[in-house]
């Protein structure tokens, strides 16, 4: 099983700042089995970038996902309010597919 | 837009069974997958196995060997996850999603919570 680790747990930033958000592969991923998600309190995940770096529709370009092998990025580029969630990076090239914890993105 | 809509939550004992549908809305399954997603409180996202309805191939996890059964029917475009011997380990908010292409989720049911207790 793939074990996909994410930092920091938790990142503190305010609005207008940049966000990094590191996803690590216990084994080499395939680009194009990579993907992040983001969820709100309550709410269901909602598919953000899928194949490393591919926007899913409706996505907005401040967005972005890069990386290969074993170690994936997801980039936030200025934190919008709605942006404070928790995000999940995924493989699904192998089975069983298999998440990373989770990143918080919380209010500073 | 495609929808999923899941069923209502539930409140199960100790040792019985439940099963949770997912039935799509404004649109059909067609030829993807359908995966399902569980989330203990206050918990992350941990893929238990899928489905796909046309082909009728259902897979899950090592770990829900024994817990798990997938099925679909293609017929109604609606997916079911049955989970049997609960405990109270079982207690979580269980998705499911629709799966594209290259298997990436990209349109979630909203949720089942279900409770195990006694």
């Amino acid at each position: 099983e793939i074990v996909l680790t994410q930092s920091p747990d938790t990142l503190s930033l305010s609005p207008g700042e940049g966000a990094t958000l590191s996803c690590r592969a216990s084994q080499s991923v395939s680009s194009s089995y990579l993907a992040w998600y983001q969820q709100t309190p309550g709410q269901a995940p909602r598919l953000l970038i899928y194949a490393t770096s591919s926007r899913a529709t409706g996505i907005p370009d401040r967005f972005s996902g890069s990386g290969s092998g074993t170690d994936f990025t997801l980039t936030i580029s200025r934190l919008e309010p709605e942006d404070f969630a928790v995000y999940y990076c995924q493989q699904y090239g192998s089975s069983p597919r298999t998440f990373g914890q989770g990143t918080k993105v919380a209010i500073k | 837009q495609m929808q999923l809509v899941q069923s209502g939550a539930e409140v199960k004992r100790p040792g019985s069974s439940v099963k949770v549908s997912c039935k799509a809305s404004g649109g059909t399954f067609g030829t993807y997958g359908v995966s399902w997603v569980r989330q203990a409180p206050g918990q992350g996202l941990e893929w238990m196995g899928g489905i796909i309805p046309n082909s009728d191939s259902g897979t899950h996890g090592r770990r829900f060997q024994g817990k798990v059964t997938i099925t679909a029917d293609a017929s109604t475009s609606t997916a079911y996850l049955e989970l049997t011997s609960l405990k109270s380990e079982d207690t979580a908010m269980y998705y499911c999603a629709r799966d594209r292409y290259l298997g990436h989720s990209d349109i979630w049911g909203q949720g089942t919570m279900v409770i195990v207790s006694s």
